[in-house]
């Protein structure tokens, strides 16, 4: 059982577009992470989310951790193929020494 | 700044072989993790070390074993190595926030070819 469900799967878009990355989880957890992955590479961290409600902002990229610690969404803002790649969650429950990851979506900007 | 070493970078074994992958955290870093990635796969979870002692454990089979030494580096050991072990081996190291939660960093991979 996926606990970590990110949607979509897969999006391609034209550049400039906006959009959203859902993650979504029926567990409560203490802090979320969000990834982004090139091929062959190992996942690069961008933010940390840790109080509900937070909301974090890395440049053309908004974060943010639902008011009770099961969600989180990804927004960005005029996409550009640079940001092209897979987008992970990954959520960390306190007492535990790992992280579930989601399922991915695999974003594609088209220039 | 300092990042996950990893290496070597790309192993190449044949069936029924051993490979040891090795893993060097951040400095100052208290917990390590090991993932393995196959193609178009989010990363699993295999095992963790906190401070040098096993931490928790994942789906990790019994031919695999690991082990974080005094100076903290980490080696993941595969036995009887098999096809489907052939993916990209991620490991990471966290560190605590003031928040009590962890933040984690991950090194290049070893991306693992079983023939």
């Amino acid at each position: 059982t996926q606990l970590l469900e990110q949607s979509p799967q897969f999006l391609s878009i034209q550049e400039g577009e906006n959009l959203t990355v859902y993650c979504n989880s029926s567990s409560v957890f203490s802090s979320l992470q969000w990834y982004r992955q090139e091929p062959g590479e190992g996942p690069v961290l961008l933010v940390t989310v840790v109080t509900g409600g937070e909301v974090k902002k890395l440049k053309r990229l908004t974060f943010q951790f639902g008011d009770a610690r099961k969600d989180s969404s990804l927004h960005i803002t005029a996409a550009q193929p640079g940001d092209t790649g897979l987008y992970l969650c990954a959520g960390y429950r306190s007492g535990t020494y790992k992280y579930i990851f989601g399922t991915g979506t695999r974003l594609k900007v088209l220039a | 700044a300092a990042g996950v070493i990893q290496s070597p970078r790309h192993l190449i074994k044949e069936k029924r072989e051993t490979a040891t992958l090795k893993c060097y955290p951040i400095p100052r870093h208290d917990t390590v993790y090991w993932y393995q990635q196959g193609p178009g796969q989010d990363p699993q979870f295999l095992i963790s070390f906190y401070e040098k002692m096993q931490s928790d454990k994942g789906s990790i089979p019994d031919r695999f074993s690991a082990q974080q030494f005094s100076d903290y580096h980490s080696e993941l050991n595969m036995s009887s190595l098999e096809l489907g072990d052939s993916a990209l081996y991620f490991c990471a190291s966290s560190f605590l926030l003031g928040t009590g939660s962890y933040e984690q960093y991950f090194g290049p991979g070893t991306r693992l070819t079983v023939t």
